[in-house]
């Protein structure tokens, strides 16, 4: 069974940082692209970033452009989300996403129960 | 990258078919086949339910389809079930080498 698992949320002051992580287990990680995915509370989807099944490419919304590397590390499984510079907009629940199709991480078909993040002083 | 337009709300009987439409641009679905589906209910993660404009992951029912013309994808449910409640969000691959979603349809059924 294809699992994502979040970890890494919580309450942080304007300026922080935090590091979002996500296991995966139950398909071959390092075929797959991956994504991070965010929802405000009460509010649609947005995408955040996403990441080539290498990790030799990488892609940013404006949003977060220059403040949350995305970044993985396939001997262990797991996605990272490097956040910084937090401000109250990005609070919300981030989730993570495995792309459909391996390749180009544009279509997800398994996602992690996301973890919430929660931005203010 | 502005988020794809969606009609705020839908409703339908138990039987009845809907569809939602989602409107983006030539940078977007008008330029790629990656538009996607998704249903989400209340507190829990979205879940694809039509990829590739038409395509349907293994067991996702069938009165699941989607379309697209020019700008324009759609998704069509039909035989309407209570379960089928919940909020639906469309998605496409654009030229800037991004991902946008619509700003999502709440599906009520009466």
């Amino acid at each position: 069974e294809v699992q994502l698992l979040e970890s890494g949320g919580g309450l942080v002051q304007p300026g922080g940082s935090l590091r979002l992580s996500c296991e995966a287990s139950g398909f071959t990680f390092s075929s797959y692209a991956m994504a991070w995915v965010r929802q405000a509370p009460g509010k649609g989807l947005e995408w955040v970033s996403a990441i080539s099944s290498s990790g030799g490419s990488t892609y940013y919304a404006d949003s977060v452009k220059g403040r949350f590397p995305i970044s993985r590390d396939n001997s262990k499984n797991t996605l990272y989300l490097q956040m910084s510079s937090l401000r109250a907009e990005d609070t919300a629940v981030y989730y993570c996403a495995k792309d459909a199709l391996g390749a180009v991480p544009d279509q997800f078909d398994c996602w992690g129960q996301g973890t919430l993040v929660t931005v203010s002083s | 990258q502005s988020a794809l337009t969606q009609p705020a709300s839908v409703s339908g009987s138990p039987g009845q078919s809907i569809t939602i439409s989602c409107t983006g641009t030539n940078s977007d679905i008008g330029s790629h086949n990656s538009v996607s589906w998704y249903q989400q209910h209340p507190g829990k993660a979205p879940k694809l339910m039509i990829y590739d404009v038409s395509n349907r992951p293994s067991g996702v029912s069938n009165r699941f389809s989607g379309s697209k013309s020019g700008n324009t994808a759609s998704l069509t449910i039909s035989g309407l079930q209570a379960e089928d409640e919940a909020d639906y969000y469309c998605s496409s691959y654009t030229n800037s080498r991004s991902v946008v979603f619509g700003g999502g349809t709440k599906l009520t059924v009466l």
